[in-house]
């Protein structure tokens, strides 16, 4: 069965302090991981897709990376207005659903 | 609009009635996808539609759920004889064509079935 798995489910950091959020998954096959940011009532807001083992992409803060099993992550000195959901989602081959994990719910404390 | 618009935001409904839950994609977008997500889980895929055409509906959880999307633009989810546990935010996304584009999504709307 296709399965994404995010940890940690919360995470607390304190402004400036560097962390990263994991992205495990079992599919049949990867068409693409789908990084997504979600505000508390907003609908998610897309930040990044990776598409094979090695590909890297960046965006202010935030860096993700991918291998074979799991994705990464990165955000570097954080601001409070970092905080919020992150969301990894899986695209399967031969398909166009996305599979979604339940989330990391990352505050930023100033 | 700029962005995917869904209608309304909030709906209560009262328990075995029907709604009708409204989506506008972004312009010229040709695939909509609905998702459903409850407190504290990722969303849950319902239904893709490619034009006009549902491509992929292996997410509806029963013949209770129904959605269409007449002219390939607005799309519309509809729920039939409405039970509690369907109370969830139901969010709308779409995207340029079924290649690898990212979909972008709708603020949602949160139905609460009373």
């Amino acid at each position: 069965e296709d399965q994404v798995t995010q940890s940690p489910e919360a995470l607390r950091l304190q402004e400036g302090e560097s962390s990263s959020l994991n992205c495990s998954y079992t599919v049949s096959g990867l068409r693409g991981l789908f990084w997504y940011r979600q505000d508390p009532g907003k609908g998610p807001e897309f930040l990044f897709t990776l598409y094979s083992a090695g590909e890297e992409k960046e965006k202010e803060r935030l860096k993700a990376t991918l291998t074979k099993k799991e994705s990464f992550l990165h955000i570097t000195a954080p601001k409070p207005e970092d905080s919020a959901t992150y969301l990894c989602a899986v695209c399967l081959q031969g398909a166009q659903k996305l599979v979604f994990g339940q989330g990391t719910r990352l505050t930023i404390n100033p | 609009g700029a962005g995917v618009s869904q209608t309304p935001s909030n709906k209560v409904t009262e328990k075995g009635k029907y709604v009708e839950l409204r989506c506008d994609p972004i312009s010229g977008h040709t695939a909509l996808y609905w998702y459903r997500q409850s407190l504290g889980q990722g969303p849950e895929f319902l239904i893709y539609f490619q034009g006009t055409g549902a491509a992929d509906d292996s997410g509806l959880p029963n013949d209770r759920f129904f959605a269409v999307r007449p002219e390939g633009s607005v799309s519309t989810l509809k729920i039939q004889r409405t039970e509690r546990g369907d109370s969830a935010v139901y969010l709308c996304a779409s995207s340029r064509d079924r290649g690898k584009t990212e979909a972008f999504f709708g603020q949602g709307t949160r139905l609460t079935v009373v």
